[in-house]
């Protein structure tokens, strides 16, 4: 089975706290993992792809654990722009559509 | 504009009707996707159209669903006798290869459907 599992939250947290999330999926033949960000009624919106060794952008931070079959993002000093629903997303190769998208999990930054 | 073009925006119709929602890609874009999000759920996969290769229709939920590429461009995903679980929003996406390589599709902002 394709499952990418998320904890769907809210994180309520008060700007400039770091949060993590974290992300389970069921196949350790996936192949790519990617992080998207979707604004309350918007499209999804590629935030980072994450690499086997890590990787950051900015205060973002994602990590891949194959062993253990999950990634993270980590945000550092959070913004209230920050405040979205965070998308997990896997790729278990093969045919396209098994771009699998987890449910995502909501962030909620608050002054 | 230059991004995934979507319509109609919201469409509302009646139980039992037929539905077509529009989705014109970003211009060279060759891979097309359709998804579903209900309120609170994740992304649906629906189908997949890459350049001249048969569509990947394998996530569609009935045979009511189906779908077009005319000319390797524009798409139209058709829903036949519509039913309530229907309602959803429909989000097209675009990719200049298979997005799952790069992980980079350029998602539309839907059409929001509602059956009533």
């Amino acid at each position: 089975r394709k499952e990418v599992e998320q904890d769907p939250g809210p994180f309520n947290v008060p700007e400039g706290a770091t949060v993590a999330f974290n992300c389970t999926y069921s196949n350790s033949a996936s192949q790519s993992f990617f992080w998207y960000r979707q604004d309350c009624r918007k499209e999804p919106k590629l935030l980072m792809s994450v690499y086997s060794s890590g990787n950051e952008d900015g205060r973002f931070t994602a990590q891949l654990n194959r062993a253990s079959q999950y990634i993270s993002l980590l945000i550092r000093d959070s913004k209230l722009s920050d405040s979205a629903t965070y998308l997990c997303v896997v790729f278990y190769g093969g045919s396209q559509g098994n771009l699998i998208f987890g449910k995502g999990t909501k962030l909620s930054v608050k002054p | 504009g230059a991004g995934v073009s979507q319509s109609p925006s919201n469409k509302v119709t009646e139980k039992g009707k037929d539905v077509e929602l529009r989705c014109d890609p970003i211009s060279g874009h060759t891979a097309l996707y359709w998804y579903r999000q209900s309120l609170g759920q994740g992304l649906e996969f629906l189908i997949y159209f890459q350049g001249n290769s048969a569509p990947d229709k394998s996530g569609l939920p009935s045979d009511r669903f189906s779908a077009e590429r005319t000319g390797g461009s524009v798409s139209t995903l058709t829903i036949q006798r519509t039913q309530q679980e229907d309602s959803a929003v429909y989000l097209c996406a675009s990719s200049a290869d298979g997005g799952a390589n790069t992980g980079e599709l350029f998602f539309g902002e839907g059409s929001r459907l509602t059956v009533l």
